[in-house]
């Protein structure tokens, strides 16, 4: 089975800085989907940006980009230029491609961001 | 384009009690999924239906939970009789093969509290 870790319970950025959240995640399988999803306040996840695991290039959503090292099974987000409007819960999110129509997403604990003036 | 609706959005109710939450997906969406968020946690799947037919329950409580998705558009969640230990948010998604078989898209949850 595969699981996803988020070692970073809380983070903190000023506004206007860069701040990266960490990811790592266990799997046998040599193809699948990365996700990072935030969740605000209001509960509603929302999907920030998506990486395909065949895809050597990062992902990129303006101000949000992806490390991703397949080797390592690491998948870092990085906010760049931070905003007020950043401050959530940010999951991490594994799909594989392996299982029919079967699509669950397996997510990580969480990381709590903190934007501050 | 509306997105994915789940009513109530609170719920406050005995151990022992009943609930039940509806969820609408995104109009033409054939997959939809329960997800069960603890406090602390990231979302659990409970369960995946494809159109109407039930493709992974294998998480589910099938002891005390039931979710239905009859014509294959909306669907409901219950809990019969409820623990305290379901007291959680529980996340309503969907996802269309026209948009990518790996985007899902959540409704804003049913926060649950169980007394």
């Amino acid at each position: 089975a595969q699981t996803v870790t988020q070692s970073q319970p809380e983070m903190s950025v000023q506004e206007a800085e860069t701040v990266t959240l960490s990811c790592t995640y266990d799997t046998s399988e040599s193809d699948y989907y990365l996700f990072w999803y935030k969740q605000p306040p209001s509960r509603q996840m929302i999907l920030v940006i998506r990486q395909e695991a065949y895809k050597q290039q990062n992902a990129t959503e303006n101000r949000f980009s992806v490390n991703f090292q397949k080797a390592a099974k690491s998948f870092s987000l990085k906010i760049s230029d931070s905003q007020l409007g950043d401050a959530a819960m940010y999951f991490c999110a594994y799909r594989s491609t392996n299982t029919g129509t079967a699509s669950k997403l397996t997510f990580g604990t969480g990381t709590r961001l903190q934007v501050t003036l | 384009e509306a997105g994915v609706a789940q009513s109530p959005r609170y719920k406050i109710i005995e151990k022992r009690q009943s609930v039940a939450f509806w969820c609408n997906p995104i109009s033409g969406h054939a997959t939809l999924y329960w997800y069960q968020q603890i406090l602390g946690q990231g979302p659990k799947l409970l369960i995946q239906f494809q159109n109407n037919g039930v493709v992974d329950d294998s998480q589910l409580p099938k002891d005390r939970f039931s979710a239905e998705r009859l014509k294959g558009v909306d669907s409901t969640l219950k809990i019969q009789p409820a623990k305290l230990e379901d007291s959680a948010v529980y996340l309503c998604a969907s996802s269309s093969y026209d948009l990518g078989p790996d985007t899902q898209y959540f409704g804003p949850g049913t926060r649950l509290t169980v007394l």
